[in-house]
């Protein structure tokens, strides 16, 4: 059973480009969140989907952020126009209901 | 807001003894606590939880201790060996399994040979 997928495990974006990363949850996970962190900084929640729906978006910056979970496919975290201050590690967490949380390796992102 | 924060933000433990790394939370509606390990380059891994109708659990050489009454939340590993160097988050959340987690900032754990 493979573990959550994160890709890319790197991306390189300047400034104005756009940044999608993906992540695949665990078989039978319908529950994905998503988390930023900076360096030496703890994780911070960003937002929380289930299949086709957010739940909890309370983390997401209002501008150029957005997710989405489809029925088919990966999670898609999308950030548009990026700027430096959104270099950072974006983590996903995959669930099923009422179990613990599995963390993919994460997408480092760069903003040149 | 409500935030779960973290005593100390590095330990050194010399290798073969015990660590223990604390933290406080403030959200007296929290329910489930989990520690995270986190290597470098790498993604948080679970390494035990508690529930709040609980006080104490036991893993393969780490410890969870909660006390409840002052926000209190501890990580007991045993034995430390080199692979235990990390940084060590606690998280938490009022509603298992439906609701995001709340993370502390981490404790730098280095174990010396």
């Amino acid at each position: 059973n493979a573990g959550v997928m994160q890709n890319p495990r790197h991306l390189v974006r300047r400034r104005g480009q756009e940044a999608r990363l993906r992540c695949s949850p665990m078989k039978g996970h319908s529950h994905v969140y998503w988390y930023r962190q900076l360096p030496e900084e703890g994780l911070k929640f960003m937002v929380y989907l289930q299949k086709e729906n957010i739940i909890d978006e309370s983390g997401m910056p209002k501008e150029r952020f957005s997710a989405e979970f489809p029925k088919e496919g990966p999670s898609i975290l999308r950030i548009q126009q990026v700027v430096r201050g959104d270099s950072a590690a974006y983590f996903c967490a995959t669930q099923r209901q009422n179990t613990e949380a599995f963390f993919g390796q994460g997408t480092r992102l760069t903003v040149v | 807001g409500e935030s779960v924060g973290l005593h100390l933000p590095t330990l050194s433990v010399q290798e073969g003894d015990n660590s223990i790394i604390n933290c406080a939370y403030s959200n007296s509606a929290s329910d489930y606590f989990i520690w995270y390990k986190q290597e470098s380059g790498k993604g948080p891994q679970f390494i035990i939880d508690i529930r709040s109708n609980m006080d104490k659990r036991q893993g393969q050489r780490v410890t969870v201790l909660l006390n409840k009454t002052v926000k209190h939340l501890s990580l007991q590993i045993a034995a430390t060996q080199p692979g235990d160097s990390a940084v060590y988050f606690c998280a938490e959340n009022a509603n298992f399994g439906n609701e995001k987690l709340t993370f502390g900032t981490g404790t730098r754990l280095t174990i010396i040979p």
